[in-house]
């Protein structure tokens, strides 16, 4: 079956660069969105942005100048960075799943698998 | 904030049915599918319905979706104690050229 794994750092300094790793198993890359969602302690959750088995990539504009996603198709596994963090990053970082059928999207777009998720704190 | 509107509670006795809402625009929920996640605390979030009204495979017929106009809600009939989770509800944003949240509701079985 499809699964998620994240991995990296579950404590960065502020100012520095936050980095995630998600290794997919049991799922073709191919014809999927691969998404980052953070959700802050408490609180509800947030799409980062997402990478298309093409390399295309769509980031939620509120984070758009602090993020990169990337994608290896050989491992497979697509990464997250994002740079000049501070304690409002604070989340649980989930990698996840996008799908939509080609005659539904993006109206259809949804998250069909998730990462079980990984804490991040940022603080000195 | 978040861009979709939820109640943050909600609750209900065993065999009950309860509804949960999500309220949007027509930038939103207006134009696009409505999808339902649950979450349990400490668990990731997980799909329980898809394109407004469909169940991925496993999800029993006991819960249910519709959308209307704007708005769209979540129903679960015959409530269970295990069906006591965070709710959340999602969709595609045209202005922001993204998928959406709604802040999640809390169902307690009481």
């Amino acid at each position: 079956q499809v699964q998620l794994q994240e991995s990296g750092p579950g404590l960065v300094r502020p100012s520095e660069t936050l980095s995630l790793t998600c290794s997919v198993s049991g799922s073709s890359i191919t014809s999927y969105y691969w998404s980052w969602v953070r959700q802050s302690p408490g609180k509800g959750l947030e799409w980062i942005g997402y990478i298309y088995y093409t390399g295309d990539t769509n980031y939620n504009p509120s984070l758009k100048s602090r993020v990169t996603i990337s994608l290896d198709t050989s491992k497979p596994q697509f990464s997250l960075k994002m740079s000049s963090v501070t304690a409002a990053d604070t989340a649980v970082y989930y990698c996840a799943r996008g799908y939509c059928s080609s005659a539904h999207c993006p109206q259809g777009y949804y998250f069909d698998y998730w990462a079980q998720g990984t804490l991040v704190t940022v603080s000195s | 904030q978040s861009v979709l509107t939820q109640p943050p509670s909600a609750s209900g006795t065993p065999g009950q049915r309860v509804t949960i809402s999500c309220s949007g625009s027509s930038s939103n929920i207006g134009d696009n599918y409505v999808h339902w996640y649950q979450q349990f605390p400490g668990t990731a979030p997980k799909l329980l319905i898809y394109r407004s009204s469909q169940r991925p495979s496993g999800v029993p017929a006991r819960f249910s979706a519709s959308k209307s106009g704007t708005s769209a809600s979540l129903a679960i009939s015959g409530l269970r104690s295990e069906d006591e989770a965070d709710y959340y509800c999602g969709t595609w944003d045209d202005s922001l050229n993204g998928p959406v949240f709604g802040g999640g509701t809390k169902l307690t079985v009481l």
